[in-house]
């Protein structure tokens, strides 16, 4: 079975620019859940979707963030326009029931903002 | 504010002995506590868990310590190998939300 996959693993742009992140969940898993890590500091949630609807999106840092889920299976992160400070990690995570320690994780897309 | 804090950035341990990582957090709501294990490109996976009802949780090598009163948790590995080596987050949650809360994460390093 496929495990959870993000797309791109690296991007670098420009402050300013736009970045769409993409991230496919294990196949039949309705939660995905957004984190985000800036360097060497604590992972952060981002949002929580059930099939395609925000279940929770209180870790949204600004609406330069836009995550979509249509149709309930992938979904994107859009940040738009890019600042310094959303340079990390985001990392997609999948589950199919609510416990925590079912979350199966993604490598991560590690966004650079020049 | 940082609700779970992992103090040690990193920890050396010998090959075959014992590695004790350290988490320490602030807010009393947190009723399940779990450890991730993370290598270099890859995503955090799951480790071992423990809910507020218990003060241990053993799995193999692996064991988790709960201190409610002092609102710490420890993980321990023993023996330690040398795949060990990664970084280890502490993470929280309340009941009430399944929110993960995280801490900034241990890299462990074991020896030869």
């Amino acid at each position: 079975e496929a495990g959870v996959t993000q797309f791109p693993s690296h991007s670098v742009i420009e402050k300013g620019q736009t970045v769409t992140l993409r991230c496919d969940p294990i196949s039949g898993h309705d939660n995905l859940y957004w984190y985000r890590r800036v360097m060497g500091k604590e992972i952060k949630f981002l949002l929580h979707f059930v099939k395609e609807s925000k279940q929770d999106e209180s870790g949204m840092p600004n609406n330069r963030f836009l995550a979509e889920r249509t149709g309930g299976t992938y979904s994107t992160l859009k940040v738009q326009p890019a600042e310094l400070e959303d340079s990390g990690v985001y990392f997609c995570a999948s589950s199919q029931d609510l416990r925590e320690e079912t979350q199966y994780f993604g490598p991560g897309t590690r966004l650079l903002v020049l | 504010d940082q609700q779970v804090k992992q103090n040690s950035p990193s920890l050396s341990v010998q090959e075959g002995r014992i590695s004790i990582l350290n988490c320490d957090y602030t807010n009393s709501m947190f009723d399940y506590f779990l450890w991730y294990k993370k290598y270099p490109a890859e995503g955090p996976t799951f480790l071992i868990s423990i809910s507020s009802i218990k003060d241990k949780n053993e799995d193999g090598r692996f064991t988790v310590f709960l201190n409610k009163s002092a609102k710490h948790l420890s993980l321990h590995i023993v023996p330690s190998q040398p795949g060990d080596s990664a970084v280890y987050f502490c993470a929280a949650s309340a009941q009430s939300n399944y929110q993960l809360i995280w801490g900034a994460g241990t890299k462990l390093i074991i020896k030869p």
